[in-house]
């Protein structure tokens, strides 16, 4: 069973359209983190969310922790050819705070 | 400077082979990890170390075994190689433990295949 449920698994948009990918799980986390990682790279942080209703930009890019803390999500807004990489989701379980589990990530492609 | 560093970056080797990837951080962080990402780019924590001290060992078969000779290294040896064991091998760093208002640093990986 994987704790970190993300969707959609790909997404292939063109330039200058808006997307949202999810984050869920049935568990509560501590905070949860997004992670952008480029082709040969590895993951490099974007935002770390903590409190439940947050919400954080990073220029296009919108971040939102659920109320609950079981869920986030990740919008982008006019999306560019630059965007397109693997997203991560990942985060420490409220009574397991030591250990961060990844999601599967969403693979996102935003054609020019 | 790369902040964390490992090597080699790709490795082909064959099965049954013993070999090993080395993973240095310059960051001053006390926690390094080893994560290995499959082919479906499912990214799994595989070790952690604080302080040269072993925290997480996530039922990795006996044939891994980490080494931590000090803070700033954290080398990864895998014995009697298998098919099943090709795949990026990440290694990380972070300040401290824990996940709540930490980052974790990682390598650009190591691609290891076994034929």
């Amino acid at each position: 069973t994987q704790l970190l449920e993300q969707s959609p698994q790909f997404l292939s948009i063109q330039e200058g359209e808006n997307l949202t990918v999810y984050c869920n799980s049935s568990s509560v986390f501590s905070s949860l983190q997004w992670y952008r990682q480029e082709p040969g790279e590895g993951p490099v942080l974007l935002v770390t969310v903590v409190t439940g209703g947050e919400v954080k930009k990073l220029k296009r890019l919108t971040f939102q922790f659920g109320d609950a803390r079981k869920d986030s999500s990740l919008h982008i807004t006019a999306a560019q050819p630059g965007d397109t990489g693997l997203y991560l989701c990942a985060g420490g379980e409220e009574n397991r705070d030591d250990k961060i589990i990844f999601g599967k990530g969403t693979r996102l492609h935003i054609l020019p | 400077d790369t902040a964390v560093s490992q090597t080699p970056k790709y490795l082909v080797t064959q099965m049954g082979n013993d070999k090993s990837i080395k993973c240095e951080q310059n960051l001053g962080h006390d926690t390094m990890y080893w994560y290995k990402q499959d082919s479906k780019k499912f990214l799994k924590i595989m070790f952690s170390y604080n302080n040269k001290e072993l925290i997480i060992n996530e039922t990795v078969p006996n044939r891994f075994s980490p080494k931590s000779p000090d803070k700033a290294h954290l080398n990864l040896h895998i014995n009697s190689l298998e098919l099943g064991d090709s795949a990026v091998y990440f290694c990380a760093s972070s300040p401290r433990q824990g996940v709540t208002g930490n980052t974790i640093y990682f390598g650009e990986g190591s691609w290891l295949t076994v034929v």
